[in-house]
């Protein structure tokens, strides 16, 4: 198993701009998440999916989209790309609800590191 | 506030050394509590997970122990080595009204450890 892949590994945006971060899990987990890692900063959940066709906002969803269509893939759009949006996201995978219990493990993926200038 | 504090904000230890990184926080109702450890230009990576019942938790020379009545947590490393260079980050669950969950991350201890 490959676990939880993202690509790209690195990006460097202009302002405007916009992309696609993607990530795909082979674990046949229900629950993937997004997450942004600022310097200095605890992670900060974006948005989460339940199910392929559920998704719902975490705490920073501002200025992102998502979307599920299958299990495997959950890929986190920028519409219009702006500095304060220049951090690493990692996606994570599990089971089942992550923080309900304590054997339903969150598996993370490498990141994406992502510039916007 | 709901928040995590961890200490120190970074460390530099000797191989073959023990090591405590702090964790304290303020957040409630209190579901569970997780170590992680992150290498650089990696994603996290689960060490351990504790409930609230729960006093002490190991995972091979990891020891994560937690004090619910004081809202304390410490992750001991013993006989450090060089791969244990990372971050470390604890993880708090915030059980919220509604019976769903948020996760509030502290912003990690980072740990080198010299030759």
């Amino acid at each position: 198993n490959a676990g939880v892949t993202q690509t790209p590994k690195f990006r460097i945006l202009k302002i405007g701009q916009s992309m696609t971060l993607q990530c795909t899990q082979d674990m046949n987990h229900n629950y993937m998440y997004w997450y942004r890692q600022d310097p200095g900063m605890g992670l900060k959940l974006i948005y989460y999916s339940v199910g392929a066709g559920i998704t719902d906002k975490g705490e920073v969803p501002n200025g992102y989209n998502v979307s599920r269509s299958t299990t495997e893939d959950f890929p986190l759009r920028l519409e219009l790309a702006a500095p304060s949006q220049t951090s690493v996201y990692f996606c994570a995978s599990s089971y089942s609800n992550w923080a309900s219990g304590a054997n339903n493990e969150q598996f993370f993926g490498p990141g994406t590191r992502l510039t916007v200038l | 506030k709901n928040q995590v504090e961890q200490s120190p904000q970074s460390l530099i230890i000797l191989e073959g050394k023990n090591c405590t990184l702090q964790c304290n926080y303020t957040v409630s109702p209190f579901s569970n509590l997780r170590w992680y450890k992150q290498d650089t230009g990696r994603g996290p990576v689960s060490l351990t997970i504790m409930t609230f019942s729960e006093n002490t938790k190991s995972n091979g020379r990891y020891t994560a122990t937690l004090d619910a009545d004081t809202k304390q947590s410490s992750l001991h490393i013993t006989a450090s080595q060089l791969s244990d260079s990372a971050s470390y980050i604890c993880v708090v669950t915030l059980t919220l009204t509604s019976g769903t969950y948020k996760y509030i991350f502290g912003t990690g201890t980072r740990l080198k450890v010299l030759a």
